[in-house]
């Protein structure tokens, strides 16, 4: 099985700043990685699909880059309401893996 | 407005069953595949199973293969997921999941492309527990 890893695992920034998470995937995945953000007591939600794709509904501030085994996850201006864990989820193959998330505080 | 609520969780001893339901509302369900995430309490997702549109393809993971059973019903717009044998490490959260994408078979590589989970349900937990 293709295997994802995430970093950082968590991370604590201001209002406003600038926050990149990257996830790894075990082998080229292509462009089949999408990105969801779960708030605590909630379900996921789909953010950003075939790595850069917004989908539909969801601020610009969010972006995805990247392609292979390497991806890049920005939040250009941190929120408060971006208080969230965040997956990576490839679906190159079976079985569709997400990552182990990377959960975002405010500082 | 797209709308998935599932029900049927609640707790059941191991080697139990349960089967948990989803019903969907506000677009054309027989039109889409569907899925099953589980949430483990503190931990993150997990794919359990996903079905196409017709029920033709259907798809799970390593760890519940042989124990559950996914299906659908288009008439009732609904998706189930039948659940056997079950085991402590079953206990989870269970959504249902859109798939935006249809899955599809790439002839070349022989993979099989499954997930872009685009609307989800609040889920219900499932506990395993003597």
């Amino acid at each position: 099985d293709i295997q994802m890893t995430q970093s950082p695992s968590s991370l604590s920034a201001s209002v406003g700043d600038r926050v990149t998470i990257t996830c790894q995937a075990s082998q080229d995945i292509s462009n089949y990685l999408n990105w969801y953000q779960q708030k605590p007591g909630k379900a996921p939600k789909l953010l950003i699909y075939d790595a850069s794709n917004l989908e539909t509904g969801v601020p610009s501030r969010f972006s995805g880059s990247g392609s292979g085994t390497d991806f890049t996850f920005t939040i250009s201006s941190l929120q408060p309401e971006d208080i969230a864990t965040y997956y990576c989820q490839q679906y190159d193959n079976l079985p569709p893996l997400f990552g182990p998330g990377t959960k975002v505080d405010i500082k | 407005e797209v709308q998935l609520v599932e029900s049927g969780g609640g707790l059941v001893k191991p080697g139990g069953s349960l089967r948990l339901s989803c019903a969907a509302s506000g677009f054309t369900f027989s039109s889409y595949s569907m899925n099953w995430v589980r949430q483990a309490p503190g931990k993150g997702l997990e794919w359990v199973s996903s079905i196409s549109s017709s029920s033709s393809y259907i798809y799970y993971a390593d760890s519940v293969k042989g124990r559950f059973t996914i299906s659908r019903d288009n008439a009732k717009n609904s998706l189930y997921l039948q659940m056997n044998s079950l085991r402590a490490e079953d206990t989870a959260v269970y959504y249902c999941a859109r798939d935006s994408q249809a899955a599809y078979y790439d002839i070349l590589t022989g993979y099989v492309h499954v997930g872009v989970f685009d609307y989800w349900g609040q889920g219900t937990l499932v506990t395993v527990s003597s």
